[in-house]
């Protein structure tokens, strides 16, 4: 069965460094052409793509926002990791991640599995 | 603002068919990427939906299809149910190798 858990501080305060976890089970960035994205849905908006990382350590960032993004892996850990920095009222959100079975085959790169979200939210 | 246009909100009675449209440009849609659809249920995760632009995943019922032409694709519910009630988003790539999304689509059943 494949899951996914993101994990993470529920408040940042403006300026902050936001450091999202996602934990993986049921599958391997190993695998060829496996990713893991992160997605994020501010409060009864639209869902926006972050960033995707796959098992060759290969990245690829939401051009809006790639200079505040790094992703990262421990695969030993089966954990994909998200920071943003400089937090803003405006990225408070649920982030998500989720598995792509194939980000280098376009019919295959829809995100297959979801984890349930993480809710963050930026107040002072 | 979503790199992908559908329109906000879309209703029917049961039983009804519904198309939710997903207009994109040269730089996606029209480059070639898949469609991919995602169904939102309140307080929910996304689900897939749809993939490969007309594909559906294990479980999902045969009245929701879609389809791709051009710069655009739609997604299709024939058949209208109560639980259908949700957001509907569409999904792709751009040359950038970045994902997009569509705004999302409020299915309304009266």
């Amino acid at each position: 069965q494949v899951t996914l858990r993101e994990s993470g501080p529920a408040l940042v305060k403006p300026t902050q460094t936001l450091t999202l976890t996602c934990t993986f089970s049921g599958f391997s960035l190993s695998t060829s052409g496996m990713c893991v994205t992160w997605i994020r849905q501010p409060p009864g908006k639209a869902l926006e793509w972050l960033a995707l990382i796959d098992g060759d350590d290969d990245k690829y960032y939401s051009t809006s926002l790639k200079t505040r993004l790094t992703i990262s892996k421990d695969t030993s850990k089966n954990q994909v990791v998200l920071t943003m920095t400089n937090m803003d009222p405006l990225d408070t959100a649920t982030y998500y991640c989720a598995r792509v079975l194939d980000y280098y085959d376009s019919s295959k790169n829809a995100l297959d599995i979801w984890g349930q979200g993480a809710m963050v939210t930026v107040s002072s | 603002q979503s790199v992908l246009t559908q329109p906000p909100s879309v209703s029917g009675v049961p039983g009804q068919r519904v198309t939710i449209s997903c207009t994109g440009s040269s730089s996606n849609i029209g480059a070639g990427y898949d469609v991919h659809w995602y169904q939102q249920l309140p307080g929910t995760a996304p689900k897939l939906l749809i993939y490969g632009n007309n594909n559906r995943p294990s479980g999902v019922p045969d009245r929701f299809s879609g389809s791709k032409s051009g710069t655009s694709a739609s997604l299709d519910i024939t058949g209208l149910q109560a639980e259908d009630e949700a957001d509907y988003y569409c999904q792709s790539h751009d040359d950038s190798m970045e994902g997009v999304f569509g705004g999302g689509t409020k299915v309304t059943v009266l």
